[in-house]
């Protein structure tokens, strides 16, 4: 499965979209972009996922580049709950190895 | 019902003791994992399984023995563990065919 590079941190401000940053120069054509999060001692939850097209869901938004090299997760109006490290995933739809990078860690402030 | 629940959440065990962790969901997926997750660090992939077998084993050491004894349920035996193997354990489950993952809150492991 090909690697992702996450920002470490990121801060946002309470009420403003918050933007993701992934790269993934390395996906393959039969490889999804998974977004998880995981607040402070929660098990992580899954948000959205995509494999060409923008998606948008109640959580967030990805857009993911024509060339599919790199996306970004948007979430359109940051709360305090948003603190918590974001996981860019890529992986082939089936099951086996998601497997987890180290992340980012965003924190939302007042 | 969309949770997948995981017992103890807290478990404190000596090198030489023999305990389990638990996971059930009632979502009818096929597809159970096992994660552990040191502090700070991304959760780590040990074990999956689709429909009660074993697909993958990340070369985890046999101190861990995984057991599925039906579609709902999960088991984590722990036998002869180190104090490094200490963390928070996660259990997930999803549907086939699908990378969205449903956690528990997991079962965190104090080896002393």
């Amino acid at each position: 499965d090909a690697k992702t590079t996450q920002p470490p941190s990121m801060d946002c401000a309470e009420g403003r979209a918050a933007n993701l940053p992934c790269n993934h120069s390395t996906i393959s054509g039969n490889e999804y972009v998974y977004w998880y999060r995981q607040i402070h001692s929660q098990g992580p939850q899954y948000i959205i996922h995509g494999l060409k097209n923008n998606e948008t869901n109640e959580m967030a938004s990805l857009i993911i580049t024509e060339d599919r090299k790199s996306s970004t997760l948007i979430l359109p109006h940051a709360t305090l709950r948003d603190t918590a490290v974001y996981y860019c995933i890529v992986v082939t739809d089936s099951w086996g190895k998601l497997q987890f990078g180290a992340g980012t860690q965003v924190v939302v402030t007042p | 019902d969309t949770e997948v629940t995981q017992t103890p959440k807290h478990l404190v065990m000596g090198m030489t003791n023999k305990k389990s962790l638990k996971c059930e969901q009632h979502m009818g997926h096929r597809a159970m994992y096992w994660y552990k997750q040191k502090a700070k660090k991304p959760p780590e992939l040990m074990f999956v399984y689709s429909y009660e077998k074993l697909s993958i084993n990340e070369s985890v050491p046999s101190r861990f023995s995984p057991e599925c004894p039906n579609s709902s349920l999960l088991n984590l035996h722990l036998h002869a563990l180190q104090p490094e193997d200490s963390a928070l354990y996660l259990c997930a489950s999803s549907q086939e065919g699908t990378g969205e993952l449903f956690f528990g809150e997991g079962s965190r492991l104090t080896v002393l």
